[in-house]
């Protein structure tokens, strides 16, 4: 059965600090998508990652891809409270559907 | 354009009661996946249409879960005889093509209450 693991699942950190949230998965997976999820709202896409070595920035988040260690990093520099929100890594499951299995979520709570 | 829409955006019922949730993917999208999220949970996957045909359910929990998606657009998800535990928010999402190599969008999700 495939599994994905976030850690940690909570993390408090004051603005300014960087940090970094890790994403493991079980099974061989070429993609990887992360999305941000605020409090009581749908999915937001934040990236899709293709390929082995993959890497994407979008502001102060930079997600990366490791296929071979089966392991995905979702790094925040600098962080903000406008990034305050739950973010969740997700690969696709077995067979060709396309249905996602997601890991745990990570809530990020950013203090000012 | 618009994107996925979800109907009723909140839901409340009692147990044992019979509940549909409606599911409008972005037009011409041909793939539409139904989610559960459960409270400090991530999504879990319950059905996949392509086109008209569930092509794979196996995420069903049970079978007083079931959906239609008649004419390969809207979509229902229908619930009989609901239990506390069915409590959740019931996410919909849809791609152009189904398989791993299509993007998927999430609606707003509606949120089921089971008292």
């Amino acid at each position: 059965e495939l599994k994905v693991e976030q850690n940690p699942l909570f993390l408090s950190m004051q603005e300014g600090k960087n940090y970094t949230i890790y994403c493991n998965y079980s099974t061989t997976s070429d993609r990887l998508y992360w999305y941000r999820q605020d409090p009581g709202k749908s999915l937001e896409s934040l990236f899709v990652l293709l390929s082995n070595g993959a890497v994407k920035q979008e502001g102060r988040l930079m997600a990366s891809l490791d296929t071979k260690a089966r392991l995905s990093t979702l790094h925040i520099t600098a962080a903000v409270h406008d990034l305050s929100a739950t973010y969740f890594c997700a690969v696709h499951g077995s067979g060709n559907t396309g249905k996602l299995i997601f890991g745990q979520g990570t809530t990020l709570q950013v203090k000012p | 354009g618009a994107g996925v829409s979800q109907t009723p955006s909140n839901k409340v019922t009692e147990k044992g009661k019979y509940v549909e949730l409606r599911c409008d993917p972005i037009s011409g999208h041909t793939a539409l996946y139904w989610y559960r999220q459960s409270l400090g949970q991530g999504p879990e996957f319950l059905i996949y249409f392509q086109g008209t045909g569930a092509a794979d359910d196996s995420g069903l929990p049970n079978d007083r879960f079931f959906a239609v998606r008649p004419e390969g657009s809207v979509s229902t998800l229908k619930i009989q005889r609901t239990e506390r535990g069915d409590s959740a928010v019931y996410l919909c999402a849809s791609s152009p093509w189904g398989g791993t190599y299509n993007e998927q969008f999430f609606g707003p999700g509606t949120r089921l209450t089971v008292l």
